[in-house]
């Protein structure tokens, strides 16, 4: 069964102190590791796809890196703005393409 | 452009009461997903369908849950007798192409009383 284990819960950091969120997966063949961000009463809105060990992807202040076990999302520099429920999930190959998500972590960016 | 559009935004049942969920896929999106999200947990899958074809319905927690999407477009998402334990926010995502990033609507918050 594929399992998706994000730490920590929660992180509070203050704006401009950077850190990384962790996700670890198990999955029978990774077709795609996702990362979402979801605000309090929306739905998840997409960040990044991630296909295979060593590739990496920036937008603005977010980094997400890949290995074979785990992937990080790095927030450098964070802004309030960046303070949201940040979820990963992944997609196992096959023909089934449904998405097996993580608790997510809960950001907090104090000014 | 228009995203993934959801109906109602907020529906409070009685327990016992049917309801019915809607979604709206991006237009020309093929694959349509459902999850359930309970308070402080990831989504969890519900069903799946490519077209109008329900290719998975492995996630529906229980023979009182029913999707269709029948001109391969707009889905609904049926609850019949319904439960305190259904209560949760249920999403809809669409994508382009089966294995490609979901986009997801903005979720139906279902209150069981």
């Amino acid at each position: 069964e594929d399992q998706v284990t994000q730490s920590p819960e929660a992180l509070r950091l203050q704006e401009g102190e950077s850190s990384s969120l962790n996700c670890s997966y198990t999955v029978s063949g990774l077709r795609g590791l996702f990362w979402y961000r979801q605000d309090p009463g929306k739905g998840p809105e997409f960040l990044f796809t991630l296909y295979s060990a060593g590739e990496e992807k920036e937008k603005e202040r977010l980094k997400a890196t890949l290995t074979k076990k785990e992937s990080f999302l790095h927030i450098t520099a964070p802004k309030p703005e960046d303070s949201a429920t940040y979820l990963c999930a992944v997609q196992a190959a096959g023909a089934n393409s449904k998405l097996t998500f993580g608790k997510g972590i809960t950001l907090s960016v104090r000014p | 452009g228009a995203g993934v559009s959801q109906s109602p935004r907020y529906k409070v049942a009685k327990r016992g009461q049917d309801v019915a969920l809607r979604c709206d896929p991006i237009s020309g999106h093929v694959s349509l997903f459902w999850y359930q999200q309970a308070l402080g947990q990831g989504p969890e899958f519900l069903t799946y369908f490519q077209n109008e074809a329900q290719l998975d319905k492995s996630g529906l927690p229980s023979d009182r849950f029913f999707a269709e999407r029948p001109e391969g477009s707009v889905s609904t998402l049926k609850i019949q007798r319904t439960q305190q334990e259904d209560s949760a926010v249920y999403l809809c995502a669409s994508s382009g192409q089966p294995l490609y990033e979901q986009y997801f609507g903005p979720g139906t918050r279902l209150t069981v009383t």
